[in-house]
């Protein structure tokens, strides 16, 4: 398995421009993640579906974020309009989570580095 | 919401100590609790997890502890080697049965030095 998936790895902009960050869990996986990290924030949860419905974006800073999630092998992370402050890596994470509250490890994608000028 | 502490922020040892790194957390639901190493650049990696039915959990150089009555988790590495420098992230799980979610802690950089 490649693993998760993620484009682009590097993303320069201007403010004020669109953002489309891409994902690809691994096959099989239910759950996935976007997180943002940042050395003033830290790791932060953004949104987490299960079975590509959205079950928490509580993590969200505003109406410039959007996540959605089409089909079980594809996420976007969209950020419109851009802002110097959503300069971050953003990573995306999946894994296979079971009912019952059984546990399951989440596996990290590369990551993408968003600088936003 | 959920509180995670962890302690210490930075460590530094010799090569061949051990290292011992806490985590602090306020959800009493809580029931899963991993270590996440970050190497710099790199994803965050599961190293090592225990679960709420278990108190200690070993993996060669590498342990877990855990205190569910005081609600905290520590990290233990022996033998300590230059390729254990890293970030270290705890976080504990909260949320509903089904639908956890994990929360990270503030992260401890560990430098091993030769």
């Amino acid at each position: 398995d490649a693993g998760v998936i993620q484009s682009p790895r590097h993303e320069v902009t201007e403010m004020g421009q669109e953002v489309t960050l891409r994902c690809k869990p691994i096959s099989g996986h239910n759950s996935l993640f976007w997180y943002r990290q940042t050395m003033m924030r830290g790791l932060e949860l953004l949104i987490y579906f299960n079975n590509n419905v959205p079950i928490d974006d509580s993590g969200m800073p505003e109406d410039r974020f959007s996540a959605k999630m089409p089909n079980a092998s594809f996420s976007t992370l969209k950020i419109q309009p851009s802002e110097p402050r959503d300069s971050a890596v953003y990573f995306c994470a999946s894994s296979l989570a079971q009912a019952g509250g059984s546990y399951n490890e989440q596996f990290f994608g590369p990551g993408t580095r968003l600088t936003v000028l | 919401g959920e509180n995670v502490e962890q302690h210490p922020s930075t460590l530094s040892v010799q090569e061949g100590d051990s290292a011992v790194i806490k985590c602090t957390y306020s959800d009493s639901a809580s029931n899963y609790f991993p270590w996440y190493k970050q190497e710099l650049g790199k994803r965050p990696q599961l190293i090592i997890d225990i679960r709420s039915n278990v108190g200690e959990k070993k993996d060669q150089r590498i342990a877990v502890t855990l205190n569910k009555t005081a609600k905290h988790f520590s990290l233990h590495i022996t033998e300590t080697q230059p390729e254990d420098s890293a970030v270290y992230f705890c976080a504990p799980t909260r949320g509903n049965t089904g639908f956890q979610k994990l929360v990270f802690g503030t992260g401890t950089r560990l430098l091993v030095s030769p």
